[in-house]
């Protein structure tokens, strides 16, 4: 069966720090892969999507990139992170775009 | 306009009761349509996959209305372990558009 890993579950990271945030899916190949950030209070934004790897569309500028450097890897990285990037990211899978997704556990990301 | 609308509640109902969320969206062209549950603090769960015919699963019913653009969610007999947030969900392309979610809260 598949199963979607992600980690670390909670990060207090100081202003201008890095970030680094990992997902992996297993038990599929070729999975589309989408990382989303859910403001306190708020709904889910889409922040990246690939379809294969090297493959990465961005919904939103802004200081967070992605990448992708294996089949079931999605990774989402900060140079320099801000306040306003707190928030709960959830790394998330499906293997059609017609299909629902399946959502990893999240990262808590607070930001001080 | 939001792409997915919905009311965000709260809607507080007695244990046993039955209730309805309904959600709009914009792009007559989405292909596909869901509802997801979240607990409180957690990830978004699929809770079902919504057709233009209707479908059910056991106290849930998911209804389409193509030519309205708008989706529903029954819940029959709730049960306090119903408690959590509805998010409505329709694809665009290669992606899933959340709605903001409608809280429900059933209560003894």
């Amino acid at each position: 069966s598949q199963t979607i890993h992600q980690w670390p579950a909670t990060l207090v990271q100081p202003v201008g720090s890095p970030l680094s945030l990992e997902c992996t899916v297993e038990g599929t190949s070729n999975p589309n892969l989408y990382w989303y950030r859910q403001a306190a209070g708020r709904g889910l934004q889409l922040l990246f999507y690939s379809v294969g790897i090297g493959q990465i569309s961005s919904e939103v500028p802004q200081n967070l990139s992605a990448s992708r450097p294996q089949d079931r890897q999605f990774i989402l990285s900060s140079k320099k992170l801000l306040l306003s990037d707190s928030g709960f990211y959830l790394c998330a899978w499906t293997p059609r775009s017609d299909y629902g997704y399946t959502f990893g556990s999240g990262t808590r990301l607070t930001v001080v | 306009r939001k792409e997915v609308e919905q009311d965000p509640g709260p809607f507080n109902v007695p244990e046993g009761a039955t209730v309805a969320f309904n959600c709009t969206y914009s792009n007559s062209a989405s292909q596909s349509f869901f509802w997801y549950r979240q607990d409180c603090r957690k990830e978004p769960k699929l809770l079902m996959s919504v057709y233009s015919s209707g479908n059910e699963d056991g106290r849930f019913t998911a209804q389409l209305n193509r030519a309205s653009q708008y989706i529903s969610l029954l819940i029959r007999d709730s049960k306090l372990s119903d408690s959590a947030t509805y998010l409505c969900v329709v694809n665009r392309g290669n992606k899933l558009t959340f709605g903001t979610g409608t809280q429900l809260k059933v209560e003894l």
